[in-house]
């Protein structure tokens, strides 16, 4: 049981607009601004997309853009493309117990 | 730019201790960030077990932290994972990365398969 909690399938068409939610609690999303999320696609390494919420690394398409609201994060995918199906993992500090990081169970992106 | 290699054991006996290191190329681990480790079972969500400042302050996964053991070697540019007393549901695919601070994983090696079995 993961301590962020991740629909588990997510699906769009070609061109569409798609939200992942992650929702933790005060202590982790809601507590820093310290939310990321990664692609990941079959048999690799998972990728970071964004970070600090709503920050895109260099090099990252400005389709990807996050956002928080209380104890939720989201990812939105706009203008959704084949090579966007993937799995996607929301992360996120928590000072719960000991500093650490906390990993949402994933979900995956059908492109229809 | 940065690169990070696995290497290490492929299989594991129970009761053992997994070790595994992680060579940086591009970037001198001394000069900052932090550096961990996150696993993947089979099938499976990631998993994040710890990491380690430059300068030596480790953060564990609290699950995890009577077991682990990070710690870097600078002169040789790598960090190292050791999880003792594993079992089958150790089981997963270790990857190391470069933490750009707040847990976020900026670089990643391709990761190696770890099967804990007798």
């Amino acid at each position: 049981q993961s301590a962020l909690t991740q629909p588990a399938s997510v699906s769009g068409s070609p061109g569409q607009s798609i939200t992942i939610s992650c929702t933790g609690t005060s202590s982790d999303v809601g507590g820093y601004n310290y939310v990321s999320w990664y692609q990941q696609h079959p048999g690799k390494a998972p990728k970071l997309m964004i970070y600090d919420v709503s920050d895109r690394p260099s090099g990252v398409s400005n389709r990807f853009s996050g956002s928080k609201s209380g104890n939720t994060a989201s990812l939105t995918i706009s203008g959704l493309q084949a090579e966007d199906e993937a799995d996607y993992y929301c992360g996120s500090y928590t000072s719960s117990s000991t500093p650490h990081v906390v990993f949402g169970g994933g979900t995956k992106l059908t492109v229809l | 730019q940065v690169q990070l290699q696995e290497s290490g054991p492929g299989q594991v006996k129970p009761s053992e201790t997994l070790s595994l290191t992680c060579a940086v190329s591009g970037y001198s681990i001394s000069s900052g960030y932090y550096w961990g480790w996150i696993r993947q079972p089979p099938g499976k969500g990631l998993e994040w077990i710890g990491s380690m400042y430059h300068s030596g302050s480790t953060y564990y996964n609290p699950s995890l932290k009577s077991r682990v053991t990070i710690s870097v070697d600078t002169s040789k540019n790598q960090f190292s994972l050791k999880l003792n007393s594993v079992t089958a549901a150790d089981t997963a695919v270790y990857y190391c990365a470069r933490d750009r601070g707040g847990g976020c994983s900026d670089c990643w090696g391709q990761g190696t398969l770890v099967t804990v079995s007798s």
